[in-house]
């Protein structure tokens, strides 16, 4: 099993372009997330699904809209990128109720 | 508002006991997680507390406090690989899996 994966592990845009971050779990995981970590800062949460064909958001969800493509894929877009959006961008699913697992992340520079 | 509250850093040396606290203030409370994660990499899941008491993995142990508000993390035989980041993560709703995280700590352990 591959776990969490992400694509693309680096990424640089110029202010007002647009992307979008793939997230896939192969653990047939219901629950999965979309978090950002800024420098010396706590994971803060931009959207989540609870299951396939729902997605709720977070405590920082302007400017991100997400997709559930399916139970696997749960894929993050930044429509208009701007330098407030330069962060560090983690995908989760959970297996039990408490334990998230976690891909390896997206650096993400908008200059 | 919501927040979740640890030192921002801790030095212990090898061999050492060390514990990192947490206090929450959240609109629920449904479960305490702690991961680690190091330098570069992804968060991983160290453990849970839904109820009141220590739970014990290995050489790591987290302990709740509900009518306190309060959790910590205690690593116990130090060794320099437990130099990390260190979060707590409340689970805030019963509905969904959704956590609020803290700000981390960063633990240094000395030769």
């Amino acid at each position: 099993n591959a776990g969490v994966t992400q694509t693309p592990k680096f990424q640089v845009l110029k202010t007002g372009q647009s992307m979008t971050l793939q997230c896939a779990q192969d653990m047939n995981h219901n629950s999965m997330y979309w978090y950002r970590q800024d420098p010396g800062m706590g994971l803060r949460l931009i959207y989540y699904s609870a299951s396939e064909g729902t997605t709720d958001k977070g405590e920082v969800p302007n400017g991100y809209n997400v997709s559930r493509l399916n139970k696997r894929e749960f894929s993050l877009r930044l429509e208009s990128a701007a330098p407030s959006q330069t962060s560090v961008y983690f995908c989760a699913s959970i297996r039990s109720n408490y334990e998230q697992y976690f891909g390896p992340g997206t650096r993400l520079t908008v200059t | 508002g919501q927040s979740l509250e640890q030192p921002s850093e801790v030095t212990a040396v090898e061999g050492a006991i060390v514990q990192i606290n947490c206090t929450y203030q959240t609109s629920g409370f449904y479960g305490l997680s702690w991961y680690q994660q190091h330098d570069g990499g992804a968060p991983t899941f160290l453990s849970y507390n839904a109820l009141d008491g220590l739970e014990e993995t290995g050489r790591f142990s987290s302990f709740l406090s509900r009518s306190d508000s309060y959790g910590y993390l205690l690593l116990q035989e130090l060794q320099m690989k437990d130099s990390a980041s260190y979060f707590c993560a409340v689970r805030d709703s019963p509905g969904t899996y959704k956590y609020i995280f803290g700000t981390g700590t960063r633990l240094k352990v000395l030769a």
